[in-house]
């Protein structure tokens, strides 16, 4: 159980593109998603955190305008890279937390997004 | 400071081996703590939880020293495929949190 989908896998885009990265639980309801970043050889880093229905909070530094995150549904958040940039090129994976996970419990991961801006 | 704070390794050890991670972890207020595993280009992947008394799983054992704000990983009798980076990870705090990671420390295993 607890199946997170990212599509897609991987994605090679021209600078000055927009994509968009779909994260969908498959079998449970993700009241909250969370939105990473890995550069090579370094961290996960956090980008921004979506709750159903309302407004996505960004970390500092991540910039609202141009990483646009959707969470619509209680299954479906999409983080969309507009006018995408070389130095965008990164893994980006999504995690989410369940209506039945408590606070401590660990996340759901995604099989991340590879991204690479030409 | 870092909020996760791993040796980068890498670790080289022969099959067969013991081996020893270790982290530290700025934030007093975190309450979770776990190692995961990730595989080259990929998602991470839960390896275990790690609980205040010590926890063991097979041939894993984490430990926490709250204390110190320390958390360590032994790995025993290891094995090729535990060639991979462990990630040291915290949530920021009480409640439904996001997670911290630590940056990995790299494992390779030798025949």
């Amino acid at each position: 159980g607890a199946v997170v989908s990212q599509h897609p896998s991987w994605v090679i885009c021209k600078s000055g593109t927009s994509v968009k990265i779909e994260c969908r639980s498959l079998d449970f309801q993700a009241t909250t998603m969370f939105w990473y970043r890995q550069f090579p050889k370094q961290s996960l880093m956090l980008m921004a955190t979506s709750n159903e229905g309302s407004k996505a909070t960004y970390e500092q530094g991540v910039e609202k305008d141009k990483f646009l995150i959707n969470h619509a549904s209680l299954t479906l958040s999409t983080l969309t890279v507009t006018s995408a940039h070389p130095e965008d090129s990164s893994f980006y994976i999504c995690s989410a937390r369940g209506t039945r996970d408590r606070g401590d419990s660990p996340l759901h991961f995604g099989n991340g997004t590879r991204l690479t801006v030409t | 400071r870092k909020e996760v704070e791993q040796d980068p390794g890498p670790f080289n050890v022969p099959e067969g081996a013991t081996v020893a991670f270790n982290c530290t972890y700025s934030n007093s207020a975190s309450q979770s703590f776990f190692w995961y595993r990730q595989d080259c280009r990929k998602e991470p992947k839960l390896l275990m939880s790690v609980y205040s008394s010590g926890n063991e799983d097979g041939r894993f054992t984490a430990q926490l020293n709250r204390a110190s704000q320390y958390i360590s990983l032994l790995i025993r009798d290891s094995k090729l495929s535990d060639s991979a980076t462990y990630l040291c990870v915290v949530n920021r705090g009480t409640g439904r949190r996001a997670l911290t990671f630590g940056s990995g420390t790299r494992l390779q295993v030798q025949p």
